[in-house]
């Protein structure tokens, strides 16, 4: 059964501040994911890795940087948190072009 | 890039009736198209997906059908149940874009008993 966690449910921080978001993966899978959702705008892809120290920009990568290191943990940063960033945030993995496995997703609220 | 639209985006049905939700894609290359359900306040879920090498595949009370050559999948449930109450997205993806999905913007189904 394929497990991806995230660091966090609910996070509020103020604007400005450096806000890291974990995810981890327990399935070996090559691909992972960061999404952001917004009521009415769906799922957003903000960046995604296909291999360790891979990364690929997805549609909105303005603000964010992510940082894989180890195949099971792909990392989210805000650099600088700005209140248009306040969101749900959903990490997934995948295999090969197949199921992508959520997470639980983490609420940000940046004041 | 590959660009999804979704319709309806609230969609209410009688216990029992059928629902139907329509996505079109605008890129030849997707050859990957899963549907997800996430119910209110849990993560996203797969509940069918198709490929492009046919042009329906059924699961039980779901169906997707796939038109390739006017780009558009559409998602059918059968005898719907209160249970069935819950946000789908569609998405689409091509092989060379390392599983990158792309999703339509949701349809919230309410089943009404």
């Amino acid at each position: 059964d394929v497990k991806v966690t995230q660091s966090s449910r609910y996070l509020v921080k103020r604007t400005g501040e450096k806000v890291f978001l974990e995810c981890v993966q327990d399935m070996d899978h090559e691909n992972m994911f960061w999404y952001r959702q917004d009521p009415g705008l769906g799922l957003r892809l903000i960046y995604f890795s296909y291999d360790v120290k891979m990364k690929e920009k997805g549609d909105i990568p303005e603000g964010y940087s992510v940082s894989r290191e180890k195949k099971e943990r792909f990392s989210l940063i805000l650099e600088s948190a700005s209140t248009n960033q306040t969101s749900m945030y959903l990490c997934a993995s995948s295999l090969q072009v197949d199921e992508q496995f959520f997470g639980p997703g983490t609420r940000l609220t940046v004041l | 890039g590959e660009n999804v639209e979704q319709h309806p985006s609230t969609l209410s049905v009688q216990e029992g009736d059928s629902a139907v939700i329509k996505c079109t894609y605008s890129d030849s290359a997707s050859n990957y198209f899963p549907w997800y359900k996430q119910e209110l306040g849990k993560r996203p879920q797969l509940i069918i997906d198709i490929r492009s090498n046919v042009g329906e595949k059924k699961d039980q009370r779901i169906a997707v059908t796939l038109n390739k050559t006017a780009k558009h999948f559409s998602l059918h449930i059968t005898e719907t149940q209160p249970e069935d109450s819950a946000v789908y997205f569609c998405a689409a993806s091509s092989e060379g874009g390392g599983n990158k999905l792309t999703f339509g913007t949701g349809t919230q189904l309410k089943v009404e008993i």
